[in-house]
């Protein structure tokens, strides 16, 4: 069975741009959340997506947002990026429980 | 709501020594536990995980961490460690009760770094 997958790997944006990072799930797990993993706040949750619903949002500005398609495919975005959004995302995905299994995740830039 | 504390940012050791890298957890309502591995450039891999049971919980690549209620801790040990191993160790909690969801809450790391 194929693992979490991230596209794309890495993305190098400038101030002001907007960023969208797409997550493909574990085929049949319904739950997909975010992290931001950065040297100075550590790994951050983001938000978790449950059948195409916000179930739980993390403490990060309403730059950053996100949604879930039927297929359970997530995808997030971040608009007008800051230097401070240079971080890895990961995002990570599960069945039902509450063990998660990570992506590589996407390295974002911002120059 | 909770926290997590890895005191040690990082632990020096000697390939085949045993090691023991802390945790200790701060929370009003029951968790869940668990502990991940990142190699460099790498998403996160979980090595084991308390959800009930058995305090005491075996994970993958000889990695186990027991269960410690009262002293609110979920310490990782390894009788003897491979270069290998070295890694960033991460410990993490999530609230177990009904209709919780998934959120982890996250240590700031242990680099363990062994040497040869």
């Amino acid at each position: 069975k194929a693992g979490v997958t991230q596209t794309p790997r890495y993305l190098i944006k400038t101030r002001g741009q907007q960023v969208t990072l797409s997550c493909s799930p574990i085929s049949g797990h319904r739950s997909v959340s975010w992290y931001q993993q950065t040297p100075g706040q550590g790994l951050q949750f983001l938000f978790e997506y449950f059948s195409e619903t916000q179930r739980n949002k993390g403490n990060f500005p309403g730059r950053f947002s996100g949604r879930q398609f039927s297929n359970s495919r997530s995808e997030m975005n971040v608009s007008t990026l800051e230097l401070g959004d240079s971080a890895l995302y990961l995002c990570a995905s599960s069945l039902e429980g509450p063990e998660q299994f990570f992506g590589p995740g996407t390295r974002l830039t911002v120059l | 709501a909770q926290s997590v504390t890895q005191l040690d940012s990082q632990v020096p050791v000697f390939e085949e020594a045993p090691v023991e890298l802390r945790c200790n957890y701060s929370s009003s309502v029951s968790v869940y536990l668990f502990w991940y591995v990142q190699y460099p450039n790498q998403g996160l891999q979980l090595l084991l995980k308390y959800l009930s049971g058995s305090t005491l919980v075996k994970g993958i690549n000889g990695f186990e961490a027991e269960f410690n209620k009262s002293q609110t801790s979920f310490h990782l040990r390894k009788p003897s460690v491979h270069i290998s191993d070295t890694a960033e160790y991460f410990c993490a909690v999530s609230e177990s009760s009904s209709g919780a969801t998934n959120k982890l809450i996250f240590g700031t790391g242990t680099l363990l770094a062994v040497q040869p």
